[in-house]
Parts: structure tokens; sequence; C-alpha cells
């Protein structure tokens, strides 16, 4: 089945400061979604984004499908970006593949 | 419009008992995913259903668990005979019928077993 790697596995960064996190996948795919799980555990759709570029305020995703990686950028990290953040893509029909995820501190 | 709903969000059974996870998926959407996320890792799936079937059990351990979606109310996950190995978060995902791939998540359960 499809494969999905993620890095750094950690981040540890300043307040102000900004991030890029990284998502491979081994093959093929028409879609990518962005989560953030928050330190309650809640999971939470950052972007549903099968190509291309898009912005949601501070954060923003880039998928490059053809060289099949995606890239999630935060600028002006505050104390609430802390959390995991997961890269998944379908395979097959159904199913997600998640990665295994980044985990980022934002210390004050 | 609510987003995925899902009951209990924690649930505490010993070993021998059976958990029973609910889901309420989006309204306007008929297509139900289960995932589980062990500690410390990422989610995993489980089950897709839509309603009446079970589309993809794959990803199904294959005793003790089993998943239904009814014509009426909520998909429910049944775990029989809980051992400490299921403690986890269960998490279900909606998604609409002509998209099955962007799927909006619940707030998960979290179930421990002692």
């Amino acid at each position: 089945g499809i494969q999905v790697e993620q890095s750094p596995p950690d981040l540890i960064l300043q307040e102000g400061a900004n991030s890029t996190l990284r998502c491979n996948f081994s093959d093929s795919v028409n879609n990518l979604q962005w989560f953030h799980q928050n330190p309650w555990g809640q999971l939470i759709n950052l972007f549903y984004i099968p190509s291309g570029t898009k912005q949601n305020g501070r954060l923003s995703a880039t998928t490059v499908a053809t060289e099949r990686y995606s890239l999630l950028y935060i600028s002006s990290s505050q104390t609430t970006d802390s959390g995991v953040y997961f890269c998944a893509v379908p395979q097959g029909a159904q199913k997600l593949v998640f990665g295994q995820g980044t985990r980022l501190t934002i210390n004050p | 419009n609510a987003g995925v709903m899902q009951n209990p969000r924690h649930l505490v059974r010993r070993r021998g008992q059976e958990a029973r996870l609910r889901c309420s998926p989006m309204k306007g959407h008929s297509h139900v995913y289960w995932y589980r996320q062990l500690p410390e890792e990422g989610l995993k799936f489980m089950v897709y259903l839509q309603k009446e079937n079970i589309i993809d059990e794959s990803g199904m351990p294959k005793e003790r668990f089993s998943a239904e979606f009814p014509k009426e109310g909520p998909s429910i996950l049944r775990i029989q005979q809980v051992v400490r190995g299921d403690s986890a978060a269960y998490f279900c995902a909606s998604s609409p019928p002509y998209s099955n791939y962007e799927q909006y998540f619940g707030p998960g359960t979290r179930l421990t077993v002692t």
C-alpha cells in the first residue's frame, strides 16, 4: 500500500518563528489532507489540497503531486499552534493513510 | 451545521466487558469511517460504511470488533470482551456522497481498558 512519511518527527520553536513541515508519499494521489491534533486530542481539518497552494491566515500548504510531496508552512508561530500535525492521502476510494505526524512545540 | 459527533468522549471498561462507541455524521454525509489511534501513533483505518452497508472492513481486527451504520441512528463501533491492547482513541469521520476523499473528523472516543 501507499507509504506516507513526515518530517521532522519533532520540532521545538520559540513563539514568532516560522516552520515548514514536509509530507512525502510513495504513490500518485489525487488528494491530500493536513490535520492538526491539538493537545486535547481533537483532530482539526487544515487543508484539503490535491495540488497547488492554499492559504488560511498564518498557515499555507503546497502540494506538488508530480513529485509526491506536500509542505505545510506556519508563520509567526503561536503557542496555540502546538500539537501534532498529520498529513493523509487516500488509498483506493475509501481509506485515508496517515503519516506518523510531526510534533510541534511552540515555547513562549 | 453541527460537525461529526461522537459519544461518549471517554469510556472506561474492565477487561472482558463490551464497549460501544457511537458516531453521528455531519448532516448530509452518508459515508462513515472509523479510525484507531494507539498512543503516540498515527491514525489507522478500520472500516468504511454507508447506510446499512459495510463497504470496506479491511482494517478491522478479525475477532471481537464489529461496526454498523443502520438506516436510522448513529454508526456503532462495538468491541466485545475488551483487552488492554484495545485502549486507544477511536475517531469517526464522515464525507459527503459525492466525494470519498475529504473526510471530516469527530472529537474521538478515548477508550481505557483497566
